[in-house]
Formats: C-alpha cells, structure tokens, sequence
C-alpha cells in the first residue's frame, strides 16, 4: 500500500505571497492533519480533517487555512506569507478507528520564504 | 491541556548500550501515547503506541516503552543501540475520541550513537 504522499517536496517563495501544498492520503484513510515543524517551536498542530469537515484546528493564524476532497486528498493554503512561516509541514493520515488512532507521517514539504 | 515534556534534548550513548529517552505528557483524560523517529530530510515513523491495552508496549527495531499513570511517563528503551538508531525521537499525546488526529508533541530529543 502506498505511503502518504506530499507536494511539492522543496518549494521557495516571497514574502507576500501565498502558496498551496498538497497531501495524499494512505488508500482508505479518512482523516488527515497538518503539523509545522520548525526549529524553534517544534511539532505544531495546524488543523484536521475529516469526512471533509475541519475538526479540530490549532493555534494558528487565519492565514493558515485547509480544506479536504471528497477522495480524502487534503490541501493547505498559507497566505500572505511572512519569514516565520518558513519551516517543514508535514501531513498525517490515519483510519481513525478508536483505540488506534495512529497517524502515518508524509516526508513532508519544505518551505522556504525570502 | 494536554503537553509533552521530553528530558534531554539530546542523549549520546555508545553503540551497544542501552537507550533510554524519557518522556512526561499531561493530560486530563486516558491518553494515548506514541513514540516517532525521524530521520534527518524524512517524515515522521511510527515506533509505538500506547492505546490502554497492556502498559508495556513493544514496537519496531527492538525499542518498546512502558506506560506508568502513577508517574505520568511513557519512557523508550532499546537494550543494545545501533548506529542506525541515531535520529531524532518524538514522544505525542492524544486524547482519541475524535481528538485523534490532533497530536501533541513534545521538543524532541536527538539521539547520537557513538562506535
């Protein structure tokens, strides 16, 4: 079975600018998270989706935004890109099923913002 | 709210020796417990987790963890360190019930394995 998949995998952008990343999930997954992790703060939670719906969102920012497909693919937005937003985002799926509830790491993407 | 705390930002250890890297969460509900392993430039790997089942939970590569409510810790152990076990090391809490895919992670601890 493939792996979680994300694109791009390298991606540098302007201050100002917004951009779009891309997460498959495993076949049969139905939720799907969205992490940054930075040097600084670490492994941050960004949001989640499930069955299309947000259902639970972290701290961040409303320029950070998302949504999820109805073949479960999921898509994260950044706008109005500042420096800060520079890090590794990393998108998990899982099946969701209690008592499990394990997530399966994509090898993420990498945003640089000059 | 729930946190990780994970002592020792970085640990070295011989190749051979044991492995432990410690681990505290903070949580007002059962939680469930999850070690990851990234290497450098890749994602995160599952190692194991703790979903209250048996408190000594035996994952990939050799390492496991136990589950200790009374010290609120989920420490990971492996007898004898590899050289390919050198990466850095999460330790998560999650709350489950519909709060599954939301993880909290803790700092991160690097691993190094000295020949």
């Amino acid at each position: 079975k493939a792996g979680v998949t994300q694109t791009p995998r390298y991606l540098i952008k302007t201050r100002g600018q917004q951009v779009t990343l891309s997460c498959s999930p495993i076949s049969g997954h139905r939720s799907v998270s969205w992490y940054q992790q930075t040097p600084g703060q670490g492994l941050q939670f960004l949001f989640e989706y499930f069955s299309e719906t947000q259902r639970n969102k972290g701290n961040f920012p409303g320029r950070f935004s998302g949504r999820q497909f109805s073949n479960s693919r999921s898509e994260m937005n950044v706008s109005t890109l500042e420096l800060g937003d520079s890090a590794l985002y990393l998108c998990a799926s899982s099946l969701d099923i209690p008592k499990v509830y394990e997530q399966y790491f994509g090898p993420g993407t990498r945003l640089t913002v000059t | 709210a729930q946190s990780v705390t994970q002592l020792g930002s970085h640990v070295s250890v011989s190749e051979g020796a044991l492995v432990l890297l410690r681990c505290n969460y903070s949580s007002s509900v059962p939680p469930y417990l999850f070690w990851y392993v990234q290497y450098p430039n890749q994602g995160l790997q599952l190692l194991l987790k703790y979903t209250s089942a048996a408190t000594l939970v035996k994952g990939i590569n050799g390492f496991e963890a136990e589950f200790k409510k009374s010290e609120t810790s989920f420490h990971l152990t492996k007898p004898s360190a590899h050289m390919s076990d050198a990466a850095e090391y999460f330790c998560a809490v999650s709350e489950g019930r519909g709060q599954g895919g939301k993880l909290i992670f803790g700092q991160g601890t690097e691993l190094s394995v000295k020949p």
